[in-house]
């Protein structure tokens, strides 16, 4: 099982530039979620799924779209990038509510 | 809304001493995690406390959790080079349908020899 992939690893955007994040598992994880993580700081939650066609808001959902048509992907688009949307971000997923989160290798995004 | 604590948020120490890193939060809970990250990786999962009074060990690391007084510890016995990373605690908020994970700001920890 390679687990929880995520492409690209690093990415340079100009402000209000658009792009997609992929995130896949193949461990079949019903929930998958989307955090960021700003330098020196904890994650925090963006959006979250807990099956395919249906997500919901995190923490700091601003700035972001999720869409969840396949068990396996869980892709995050951000539309108009801004300086502020400048961090790692992370995708993990759970088997169940409440269960251990496996998590990616995370996409260091910078927006100029 | 919940807020959760670490403290220290660096924490220098030499090989072969004791340390605790202390997470504190401010809402009920009965689920924390402890992670740890290594510079430019991805989280680990350390540890999962289910409950008020667990206790649970890996090497030179425990970790425990009091509920009632919204606080867990992570204990670092004899520190050795290799534990040097960041280390989280994550508050796990269940709403009785669905979880969210609540990271604390993260314990930088470096072991010198």
């Amino acid at each position: 099982n390679a687990g929880v992939t995520q492409t690209p690893k690093f990415r340079i955007l100009k402000i209000g530039q658009s792009m997609t994040l992929q995130c896949t598992q193949d461990m079949n994880h019903n929930y998958m979620y989307w955090y960021r993580q700003d330098p020196g700081m904890g994650l925090k939650l963006i959006y979250y799924s807990v099956g395919a066609g249906i997500t919901d808001k995190g923490e700091v959902p601003n700035g972001y779209n999720v869409s969840r048509s396949t068990t396996e992907d869980f892709p995050l688009r951000l539309e108009l990038a801004a300086p502020s949307q400048t961090s790692v971000y992370f995708c993990a997923s759970s088997p169940r509510t409440r269960g251990k989160q496996f998590f990616g290798p995370g996409t260091r995004l910078t927006v100029l | 809304e919940l807020k959760v604590e670490q403290n220290p948020l660096f924490l220098s120490m030499q090989e072969g001493k004791n340390y605790t890193i202390y997470c504190n939060y401010s809402t009920t809970s009965d689920r924390l995690y402890w992670y740890r990250q290594d510079p430019g990786k991805s989280l680990e999962s350390l540890f999962v406390l289910l409950s008020n009074g667990a206790v649970k060990q890996e090497g030179r690391l425990m970790a425990s959790l009091d509920t009632k007084a919204r606080l867990s510890t992570l204990h670092i016995t004899a520190a050795v080079h290799d534990l040097s990373a960041t280390y989280f605690c994550a508050v796990d908020m269940y709403d009785g349908a669905t979880n969210k994970l609540i990271f604390g700001t993260g314990t930088l920890l470096a072991v010198q020899p």
